[in-house]
C-alpha cells in the first residue's frame, strides 16, 4: 500500500516568515493530494489541494508544489500569522480503494 | 449543510468494556471512513464504507473492532473488548465523489482505564 512521510514533524516560525512541509509518497498511482490543517481540539479541515495532473496550486498565502517523478509534494505558507499555528496533515489517495493515507504531521508553531 | 457529526466526543471506560462510536456522515456521501490518531502519531486508516459495503477494512487492527453502516447512512465503530492500546482519537470521514474532498467530524476521544 501507499506510504506517506511527513517532514518536519515540528516547526517554529517567526510571524511573517515562511513556513514550508515536505511530504513524500511511494505509490505512484496516486494522483490526489490533500492537505488538512487541524487546529487544537478542532476537526482536520482542508485548506488546498492538488491533482497530479497540476505541479502548482495556489490559494492567497498556501500554496501546494508536486514533483510526480520525485514523488514528493509540499506546502508552503508565505507571511505566516499566528493563526497558522496547527498541525498540518498531507495525504495521498488513489483510484485503489479510494482511502486517504496521512503522513504524521506537522506541528507549525507561528511566534507573534 | 450539516457538516460530519461523531458522538460522543469523549469516553473513558475501563479495560475489557464494550464502546460503541457513531458518525453521522454529510447526507448524500456514499464514502465513509474511519481513522485513529493515537498519541500524536499520524491519522491512520481502519476501513472505508461505500454505502453499506465495506470497500477495505484493511486497517482494522482486530476482531476487536467492528464496523457497521447499516441502510447506508450512520456508522458505528464498536471495540469489545477495549484495551489500552485503544486510546486515542477516532476520526470519521465522509466524501462524494472518487478522490474529492472528505469532510472531517470532530473525532472521538477514547481513554481506556
Amino acid at each position: 500500500g501507499e506510504n506517506v512521510e511527513q517532514h518536519p514533524s515540528t516547526l517554529s516560525v517567526q510571524e511573517g516568515d515562511s513556513a514550508v512541509i515536505k511530504c513524500t509518497y511511494s505509490d505512484s498511482a496516486s494522483n490526489y493530494f490533500p492537505w488538512y490543517k487541524q487546529e487544537l481540539g478542532k476537526r482536520p479541515q482542508l485548506i488546498i489541494d492538488i491533482r497530479s495532473n497540476v505541479g502548482e496550486k495556489k490559494d492567497q498565502r498556501i500554496a501546494v508544489t508536486l514533483n510526480k517523478t520525485a514523488k514528493h509534494f509540499s506546502l508552503h505558507i508565505t507571511e505566516t500569522q499566528p493563526e497558522d499555528s496547527a498541525v498540518y496533515f498531507c495525504a495521498a489517495s488513489g483510484y485503489t480503494g479510494n482511502q486517504f493515507y496521512f503522513g504524521t504531521g506537522t506541528s507549525l508553531t507561528v511566534i507573534p | 449543510e450539516a457538516g460530519v457529526t461523531q458522538f460522543p466526543s469523549h469516553s473513558v471506560i475501563e479495560k475489557g468494556q464494550t464502546v460503541t462510536l457513531r458518525c453521522d456522515p454529510i447526507s448524500g456521501h456514499d464514502n465513509l471512513y474511519w481513522y485513529r490518531r493515537v498519541m500524536g502519531k499520524e491519522i491512520k486508516f481502519l476501513l472505508h464504507f461505500v454505502k453499506e459495503s465495506k470497500q477495505d477494512e484493511s486497517g482494522m487492527p482486530n476482531n476487536r473492532f467492528l464496523a457497521e453502516r447499516t441502510g447506508g447512512t450512520y456508522s458505528t465503530l464498536k471495540v469489545q473488548p477495549a484495551e489500552l492500546e485503544d486510546s486515542g482519537v477516532y476520526f470519521c470521514a465522509s466524501s462524494g465523489l472518487t478522490n474529492t474532498e472528505a469532510f472531517f467530524g470532530q473525532g472521538t476521544r477514547l481513554t481506556v482505564v
